[in-house]
């Protein structure tokens, strides 16, 4: 079974730009959560669809916005990007069941210049 | 507002120790905890995930242990090899904001040297 794949693995964008980063879950799970990696504040939690609808958001400004289609596939979008978005964005999915563990994939790492 | 605290911050150890992996949260009204690795540049590994209704959990050389009332994990690594060095993390989702929604420690970094 396929794991998590995340494209692409690398993105180099400058300030003001919008980047959209893609995800596609392992087959059957409906759940997609991203993740924001930074070495000062660690990993914290973006937002999470499941059928196509956010079911839960964190705490980041509205520049930040994602989506998911009907096959559960998910893109994430960052417009106006900052200096400080430069970081790793990771995926992980599951199929919806609190008994079974989360999947990540191995991320993009986004750097502004 | 869950908050997870992991020591050690770092360790190094020779090849063959076992080793103890120490997790502690805030909330204790948690779904499940899960335990995930991370190599240096890669994602996530999910090693274990335990229940709020377990006390352990294992697989293979590795063995997780929860306390709920005390807010406490521990990581059990047996007999550890330098293919285990990498950072390792904890993360006990809670029933308010739901299982999806993980919160991280910071993390253990682990060299095991042969």
């Amino acid at each position: 079974k396929a794991g998590v794949t995340q494209t692409p693995r690398y993105l180099i964008k400058t300030r003001g730009q919008q980047v959209t980063l893609s995800c596609s879950p392992i087959s059957g799970h409906r759940s997609v959560s991203w993740y924001q990696q930074t070495p000062g504040q660690g990993l914290q939690f973006l937002f999470e669809y499941f059928s196509e609808t956010q079911r839960n958001k964190g705490n980041f400004p509205g520049r930040f916005s994602g989506r998911q289609f009907s096959n559960s596939r998910s893109e994430m979008n960052v417009s106006t990007l900052e200096l400080g978005d430069s970081a790793l964005y990771l995926c992980a999915s599951s199929p919806d069941d609190g008994n079974q563990p989360q999947h990540f994939g191995d991320g993009t790492r986004l750097s502004i210049l | 507002k869950q908050e997870v605290t992991q020591i050690p911050a770092a360790l190094s150890v020779p090849e063959g120790e076992n080793l103890v992996l120490n997790c502690s949260f805030t909330d204790s009204a948690i779904y499940n905890l899960q335990w995930f690795r991370q190599d240096p540049g890669k994602g996530l590994t999910s090693l274990l995930l335990i229940q709020s209704s377990q006390r352990e959990q294992t697989s293979g050389r590795l063995n997780a242990s929860l306390d709920k009332s005390s807010g406490r994990s521990t990581l059990y690594i047996a007999a550890s090899q330098p293919g285990d060095s990498a950072t390792y993390l904890c993360a006990p989702p809670t029933q308010n904001t739901g299982f999806q929604k993980l919160v991280f420690g910071t993390g253990t970094r682990l060299l095991v040297s042969p």
